[in-house]
């Protein structure tokens, strides 16, 4: 299985946006996004493309348009910055993750 | 609380297997999607397979791994035979929710380490 094609890096001062894309998704609205700081486990920021659970602030939103999905983290925070990762479901019980992007708050 | 609580860390040689387990509580075992996913040094995320604990239905990406529960622990077990150093990665379960993907529960992780 390749990984989902993500921008190695991604940048941003205090307070802007910057989004995040993720190529090869499937056709269908089950994409998810992680974020990871060194050292933890991945914590879930949306799913179905736009959903967020509960305690995840509204400065994380997503998005699709045909087969590449966004993560767009507005007001940007010291604390957004680490890892990010889509994930895809492609069928059959089967998922990808995407290749990853380091997101860093300048 | 949800909690997924995973084994300790492991060493073994090249050709040999490994069993992490995954003991979850705070929930209905049997109704919940558990994942499994590594990370090699340095690397990304890589999804290997889910099971559901209810009635077994698995599915894994390579032959390799194995995937099983016991009920009456509510644990999740992941078997990975064969190994090679590049199996070297930490093993992380993951818990979903009601959605595709939405995996908002995460074991700590458990380190395996192949060398020889």
């Amino acid at each position: 299985q390749t990984a989902l094609t993500q921008p190695p890096s991604a940048s941003g001062s205090p307070g802007q946006s910057v989004t995040i894309s993720c190529t090869g998704t499937g056709s269908d609205n089950h994409v998810s996004w992680f974020q990871q700081h060194p050292g933890a486990a991945p914590k879930l920021l949306i799913y179905d493309v736009v959903k967020r659970p509960s305690g995840v602030p509204d400065r994380f939103s997503g998005s699709k348009s045909a087969n590449t999905a966004s993560l767009t983290v507005s007001g940007l925070q010291v604390d957004d910055e680490g890892d990010y990762y889509c994930c895809s479901y492609l069928g059959s019980g089967t998922y990808v993750f995407g290749s990853g992007t380091k997101v860093s708050v300048l | 609380q949800v909690q997924l609580v995973q084994s300790g860390a492991e060493v073994k040689k090249p050709g040999a297997s490994v069993k992490v387990s995954c003991q979850t509580s705070g929930y209905n075992f049997d109704d919940y999607y558990i994942h499994w996913v590594r990370q090699a040094p340095g690397q990304g995320l890589e999804w290997m397979g889910q099971i559901k604990p209810d009635g077994g239905y698995k599915v894994y990406l390579q032959g390799r791994l194995t995937l099983t529960r016991d009920t009456s622990t509510a644990t999740v077990y992941m078997d990975l035979s064969s190994l090679r150093p590049e199996d070297t990665a930490i093993y992380y379960c993951a818990r979903d929710g009601q959605h595709y993907g939405d995996s908002e529960y995460w074991g700590q992780g458990t380190l395996v380490t192949v060398s020889s």
